[in-house]
């Protein structure tokens, strides 16, 4: 059980471009999902958290209108990055937990995404 | 000074070999603490869930947890190179959607 999913796997866009990539549930409600994006060679830093039904909260630092958060339902939740750059070039992983989970989050595989 | 440390390395041992992974930790409200593994350009999965100080073993996994000294580590008994991959410490100040805060990794390689 406890089973998350992300589509695309890995995406390759041009430059001021938009991309959506969804994280799903797909063994569980997921009451909250939070977004990750992970540089080569370090860390998981977590970009938002969102709560089924609510906005996003987002983290110091990150571009709200940039990196569009939408959890409209208790298995989906999607990221757009708005008109990417270079620099947006990186591995983006949701994770997932509700009340089935417990405490504990569930990653999704990620999302490779590349800008041209 | 960053709130989790963690030597990135890369660790390499024998195949068969205990490693030991370790991470400080500076804020001595985190409460839980989590092992992840994962493999090159996959998501991280969880390997082991501890909370407050204490031992954990599960199978050839053994968490430890020493908040007096902000200390973990994770023991991997008779690796094996499927056990190659980088190593995430995490952890958090409450349960539920208190946000994780992450090491920075260690890669691991079990050499056969």
């Amino acid at each position: 059980g406890a089973v998350v999913s992300q589509h695309p796997s890995w995406v390759i866009c041009k430059s001021g471009t938009s991309v959506k990539i969804e994280c799903r549930s797909l063994d569980f409600q997921a009451t909250t999902m939070f977004w990750y994006r992970q540089f080569p060679k370090q860390s998981l830093m977590l970009m938002a958290t969102s709560n089924e039904g609510s906005k996003a909260t987002y983290e110091q630092g990150v571009e709200k209108d940039k990196f569009l958060i939408n959890h409209a339902s208790l298995t989906l939740s999607t990221l757009t990055v708005t008109s990417a750059h270079p620099e947006d070039s990186s591995f983006y992983i949701c994770s997932a937990r509700g009340a089935m989970t417990g405490d504990e989050q569930y990653f999704g595989p990620g999302t490779r995404l590349t800008v041209t | 000074q960053k709130e989790v440390e963690q030597d990135p390395g890369p660790l390499s041992v024998p195949e068969g070999a205990i490693v030991s992974l370790n991470c400080t930790y500076s804020n001595s409200a985190f409460q839980y603490f989590m092992w992840y593994r994962q493999y090159s350009r996959k998501g991280p999965e969880l390997l082991m869930y501890t909370y407050s100080s204490g031992n954990k073993e599960d199978g050839r996994f053994t968490a430890q947890v020493d908040k007096s000294s902000k200390y973990i580590s994770l023991f991997i008994r008779d690796s094996q190179p499927s056990d190659s991959a980088t190593y995430l410490c995490a952890m958090r100040r409450n349960s539920g959607n208190t946000p994780l805060v992450f090491g920075k990794g260690t890669r691991l390689s079990v050499i056969a």
